[in-house]
């Protein structure tokens, strides 16, 4: 079954450390890549997207992530995390000619000031 | 523009009672969408639209039905309430162009059935 993996469920990082979530799809064709975030009591809000052309994409809040699609991943990365990073992220996949995102089922990240 | 706005923020129901949730954008968008959350299980689409007078389902229909009169509002009826349908719900849109659909999401209604 096509379906999007985050292996993370739960990461506790210290301020200022670097921080990785991991993104897999498994869909074969072309893809749009999304990372969303969800603060405390917040809607998800979008991060940064990938469509094509540089496999390294900038986000909100000094977040990238990097497309490799040998590896059908897309990793979210911070090189320096911050107390206000604390909140669950989502990786969504849209197969190219879909109607709807697939989401992943979450990485809630909690960062120790 | 308010973007995606849901109502109400929270409710309570008993078991086999029923209610809508009400969704609005005001983006002009031509897509709509329903998903609930629940804790580890990241958003799962109940059901979604393409334009006004057309409704599909996603992953989670059950209990559920949708109607999409205008190209604004896409309410979701929940017919006989059940405990299973505890969850948060979110509603979101976009405008799809060239196979694009990143999607702006409402702040959500919170269910509890009892």
């Amino acid at each position: 079954a096509q379906s999007v993996s985050q292996h993370n469920h739960h990461v506790i990082l210290s301020e200022a450390a670097s921080l990785e979530l991991g993104c897999n799809y498994s869909y074969g064709g072309t893809v749009n890549l999304f990372w969303y975030v969800q603060y405390p009591g917040q809607h998800l809000q979008l991060l940064l997207k990938y469509f094509s052309g540089d496999p390294l994409v900038k986000g909100i809040k000094g977040f990238e992530a990097e497309f490799i699609k040998s590896k059908f991943s897309f990793n979210l990365r911070k090189p320096s995390v911050q107390w206000s990073d604390t909140a669950e992220y989502f990786c969504a996949v849209s197969p190219t000619g879909a109607n709807n995102l697939f989401f992943g089922t979450g990485t809630r990240l909690t960062v120790i000031p | 523009n308010a973007g995606v706005t849901q109502t109400p923020k929270f409710r309570i129901l008993k078991i086999g009672q029923s209610m809508t949730l009400q969704c609005t954008q005001d983006m002009n968008h031509n897509y709509m969408y329903w998903y609930r959350q629940d804790p580890g299980m990241g958003l799962k689409l109940i059901y979604y639209s393409v334009g006004a007078g057309i409704t599909d389902k996603g992953e989670v229909p059950n209990g559920y039905n949708v109607s999409r009169s205008t190209t604004e509002d896409f309410p979701l009826r929940l017919e006989l309430a059940a405990p299973s349908q505890t969850s948060v719900y979110f509603c979101a849109s976009t405008h799809r162009t060239s196979g694009i659909l990143e999607q702006f999401f409402g702040p959500g209604t919170r269910l509890t059935v009892l």
